[in-house]
């Protein structure tokens, strides 16, 4: 069964500097990865996604994520974190196959940016 | 506006009484799923439909039904509520398994 591990329940980082948010994966065959984030009272919002090609992936407002599939890794970075970073982050994967693959999500990872 | 509409976006209710929660999508999205979530367990999937008439069960199904006789609508039916069952919920659509999904921004169900 696939599965995500977001080891972090809380990443601190101060305004400026680079942050990074962790996620491993555990799944049999090549994965679909994303990034969402979760402001207050809203619904995911997505930030990225790795489906094949080029390791390292750009995505909305700064974020980027290198998959490493040895280490079957895909972390979330920026290079200078904003206040308006702060948030709630999940990671998820999916398994490429027909028929009913759910998107798995990690339990998320509060990512807090302070002045 | 793309968008993922929920409605209603709070509901306290008590147990036993049926409730059903509304999701419409405006993208002409094959694909719409149902989570829900908790603290400290991040999004679970309930319910996935790939198209009209064609649903599947998620991780966490038990106390839920869905319809889709419509593309753009997938309504979540809770038969006979159960205190269980208060969290917080999200609609999804995806044009295609690999896409990113668009969420709704979220019902919050309280059940007593």
């Amino acid at each position: 069964a696939q599965s995500v591990a977001q080891p972090e329940d809380q990443v601190n980082v101060a305004e400026g500097n680079p942050l990074t948010v962790k996620c491993t994966y555990s799944v049999s065959g090549n994965p679909y990865l994303f990034w969402y984030v979760q402001y207050p009272n809203r619904g995911l919002q997505f930030l990225l996604k790795y489906i094949t090609g080029d390791n390292l992936v750009k995505g909305s407002y700064g974020f980027e994520a290198e998959f490493n599939k040895s280490q079957t890794s895909f972390h979330l970075k920026k290079p200078s974190a904003l206040v308006s970073d702060s948030a709630l982050y999940f990671c998820a994967v999916r398994v490429p196959v027909p028929g009913n693959t759910p998107l798995v999500f990690g339990k998320g990872t509060r990512l807090s940016v302070i002045a | 506006e793309a968008q993922v509409t929920q409605n209603p976006r709070y509901l306290i209710t008590v147990t036993g009484k049926k409730l059903t929660v509304t999701c419409s999508q405006n993208m002409n999205h094959e694909y719409m799923s149902w989570y829900r979530q908790d603290p400290g367990l991040g999004l679970r999937q309930i319910y996935y439909s790939m198209n009209v008439e064609v649903t599947d069960k998620g991780d966490v199904p038990e106390g839920y039904k869905v319809s889709r006789k419509e593309k753009r609508n997938f309504p979540l039916i809770l038969e006979s509520p159960s205190p269980n069952q208060t969290s917080l919920y999200f609609c999804a659509s995806s044009s295609e398994s690999n896409q990113p999904q668009h969420f709704g921004d979220g019902t919050r169900l309280s059940i007593l």
